[in-house]
């Protein structure tokens, strides 16, 4: 089975940094994608993981660590615009081509 | 922007009717899928397709049907509708199995 856990909420200041972590156990493992979804519309591409190691662009970052299943997202000097679900998603491949997207994070940057 | 386009954007409809959801891309990609997306439950698979007339079920398959006869358009279908069926429905495409989604602007269905 698939299990992708992530805090259901947090809420940080605008400027500050803060880091939403991903959990994951799943049946074979081929890529984390993070994606953003402001309320009301689609999710969008942030990230794609597939080695352990930080991926730094722009104010965004992700870690992942594959023996830990774990994954975090960094963003920093955060903006009002950031408030938003942020959504953790696992490629398990084996030739199923499905991704498994954790229930998400709602992230409220406060002035 | 990737182009994608569902239809319709909202519908209302009753208990036990059929209803069929478009999802429209230019982009030529192969992969096509259906998800929904529930409070407390996050985005679910419902069907994908990796080409024209191959389709395969996700997770919440049951009640649900699709259609690819062109490379361009994914159809769902629910051939009988239940109130448990109202959700938020996205379509996503991409260009490999295993490369980022681009989704859709959703489909607001109500099943009354």
């Amino acid at each position: 089975g698939q299990n992708i856990d992530q805090p259901t909420e947090m809420t940080a200041t605008e400027g500050a940094i803060v880091q939403i972590n991903c959990t994951y156990q799943t049946s074979g493992f081929n890529g984390l994608f993070w994606y953003q979804q402001h309320a009301g519309e689609a999710p969008t591409f942030l990230s794609y993981n597939v080695l352990d190691g930080l991926e730094e662009k722009g104010r965004f970052s992700s870690f992942l660590s594959r023996s830990k299943g774990y994954s975090y997202l960094l963003l920093k000097e955060l903006q009002m615009k950031d408030s938003a679900s942020y959504l953790c998603a696992v490629y398990s491949g084996a030739g199923s081509y499905q991704l498994t997207f954790g229930k998400g994070t709602k992230l409220s940057v406060i002035p | 922007d990737a182009g994608i386009t569902q239809s319709p954007r909202h519908k209302v409809t009753e208990t036990g009717t059929p209803v069929t959801l478009r999802c429209h891309q230019t982009e030529n990609h192969r992969y096509m899928y259906w998800y929904r997306q529930d409070p407390g439950h996050g985005l679910r698979l419902i069907h994908y397709s990796y080409g024209v007339k191959d389709t395969d079920k996700g997770e919440v398959s049951d009640g649900y049907s699709v259609s690819r006869s062109k490379t361009e358009d994914f159809l769902l279908t629910l051939e009988s509708a239940t109130s448990s069926q109202t959700s938020v429905y996205f379509c996503a495409i991409s260009a490999s199995g295993d490369e980022k989604l681009f989704f859709g602007s959703g489909t607001q269905l109500s099943v009354l």
